[in-house]
């Protein structure tokens, strides 16, 4: 158990819909990542927030956002959905962001039908 | 932007042959991390190199870090079936302002 949690565990929706993925970080990290894992594929980066304030962006599309509260919790919010949006989502923290380890969560599997 | 690939992609042993994965990057890094994903599972950080020409073992694991501080190696001696999953390297340039860019992954399955 990596400290991390992520909820709901699986989810399942339909093109156009919206949705909110849920991830706490473990206890006194302050900077979360999101990642995508298409089946078979390896991890894209989506995002990474430190202390509340994004730190850096990778390939997220438009219709993605995040966001990182004060309690350190965040939210990825994807909308619009795609069949091609079905994937991993996985949520990792780190005490600071820089050259620190990632702690990653169980993941959400996505499946948009 | 900064690239690290892996190579290769799939490999398939024989239970006690050895394994090697192999991490190049197109900039100098500040540090490369390894992580192992099970299959179903998520990925766990398994060691961090920072400094140039670094050895590190675990257990039947050796990393390495090559001089130039732009490749890295993961090599298993003796594999095992518990060492089946996809082991990812993941490097930060100092360039990158702090974000680590992780390689695709090599999958590793053991037969038996």
């Amino acid at each position: 158990d990596s400290g991390v949690t992520q909820t709901p565990k699986h989810l399942i929706t339909a093109t156009g819909q919206r949705v909110t993925l849920r991830c706490s970080p473990r206890s006194g990290d302050l900077s979360v990542y999101w990642y995508q894992q298409s089946l078979d594929q390896g991890l894209q980066f989506l995002i990474q927030y430190y202390n509340g304030e994004e730190r850096a962006k990778g390939n997220i599309l438009e219709r993605f956002s995040a966001q990182q509260f004060p309690d350190l919790h965040s939210e990825l919010n994807l909308s619009s959905l795609e069949l091609g949006d079905s994937a991993l989502y996985f949520c990792a923290s780190s005490r600071q962001g820089n050259t620190d380890t990632q702690y990653f969560g169980p993941g959400t599997r996505l499946t948009v039908l | 932007g900064q690239q690290v690939m892996q190579i290769p992609q799939y490999q398939h042993v024989q239970e006690g042959e050895d394994f090697t994965t192999y991490c190049n990057s197109s900039t100098t890094l500040s540090n490369i991390q390894w992580y192992k994903q099970r299959p179903g599972g998520h990925p766990v950080f398994l060691i961090q190199l920072v400094k140039s020409g670094e050895v590190k073992k675990q257990k039947r694991l050796t990393f390495q870090f090559g001089e130039a501080k732009k490749n890295s190696s993961l090599h298993i001696t003796a594999t095992q079936t518990t060492d089946v999953g996809t082991y990812f390297c993941a490097g930060r340039s100092d360039t990158n302002a702090g974000k680590s860019t992780f390689g695709d992954g090599t999958t590793l399955t053991v037969k038996p």
